[in-house]
């Protein structure tokens, strides 16, 4: 099992541009969520997905979004990036048979986005 | 609201010394609570967890007691190792929402 893949791992993008951050997870989990890491900071999160076709935001969605077409992928997309977006960003994938998630999380190496 | 308070680092440990990283929480229902680790340049790690009150979860030498009467779940090792240095996030997830809650994280350096 490759478990949590992400890439890129590093990008730098101008103000503006715009990028899709892939995230894929191969143990069938349901939920899949996006978090970003700003240096001295906890992690925030940005969006999440309980299964495919549903997705909810978490506490910073503003200036992403992300689709859950199917079970292993859970793409974030950033439309106008900028300076604010400069973070590491990591996707994560539990299991629950419950109505909400009180399960282990299992994160992705992270990538590294700088705005300029 | 759900929220996690730990202890601010950086914290430098001699080899073999003990180690302990508090971390108190907030939260609405009946949270599980988490310690993840990251090393350098990798992502987190379930380190261990404790899903009830009074519970102790264990792993690799470290340990911690899910103590509802302080709202507490302090991260404890006897003998720290220069692999231990990392940065270690205690977090929770709560029966009220689909979402995990982290803490800011605190940076261990182990000198031999």
């Amino acid at each position: 099992n490759a478990g949590v893949t992400q890439t890129p791992k590093f990008r730098i993008l101008k103000i503006g541009q715009s990028m899709t951050l892939q995230c894929a997870q191969d143990m069938n989990h349901n939920y899949m969520y996006w978090y970003r890491q700003d240096p001295g900071m906890g992690l925030k999160l940005i969006y999440y997905s309980v299964g495919a076709g549903i997705t909810d935001k978490g506490e910073v969605p503003n200036g992403y979004n992300v689709s859950r077409s199917t079970t292993e992928d859970f793409p974030l997309r950033l439309e106008l990036a900028a300076p604010s977006q400069t973070s590491v960003y990591f996707c994560a994938s539990s299991y629950s048979l419950q109505q909400v998630a009180t399960d282990t999380q299992y994160f992705g190496p992270g990538t590294r986005l700088t705005v300029l | 609201g759900n929220s996690v308070t730990q202890m601010e680092g950086p914290v430098t440990l001699s080899e073999e010394a003990f180690l302990t990283i508090n971390c108190t929480y907030t939260a609405t229902g009946y949270p599980s609570l988490f310690w993840y680790v990251q090393y350098p340049g990798e992502g987190l790690q379930l380190l261990l967890k404790a899903t009830k009150a009074d519970d102790k979860g264990s792993n690799k030498g470290f340990e911690a007691t899910y103590r509802k009467e302080t709202t507490s779940f302090h991260l404890e090792k006897g003998s720290v190792q220069v692999s231990d240095s990392a940065v270690y996030f205690c977090a929770l997830s709560s029966y009220t929402g689909n979402q995990f809650y982290f803490g800011t994280g605190t940076s261990l350096t182990v000198i031999p």
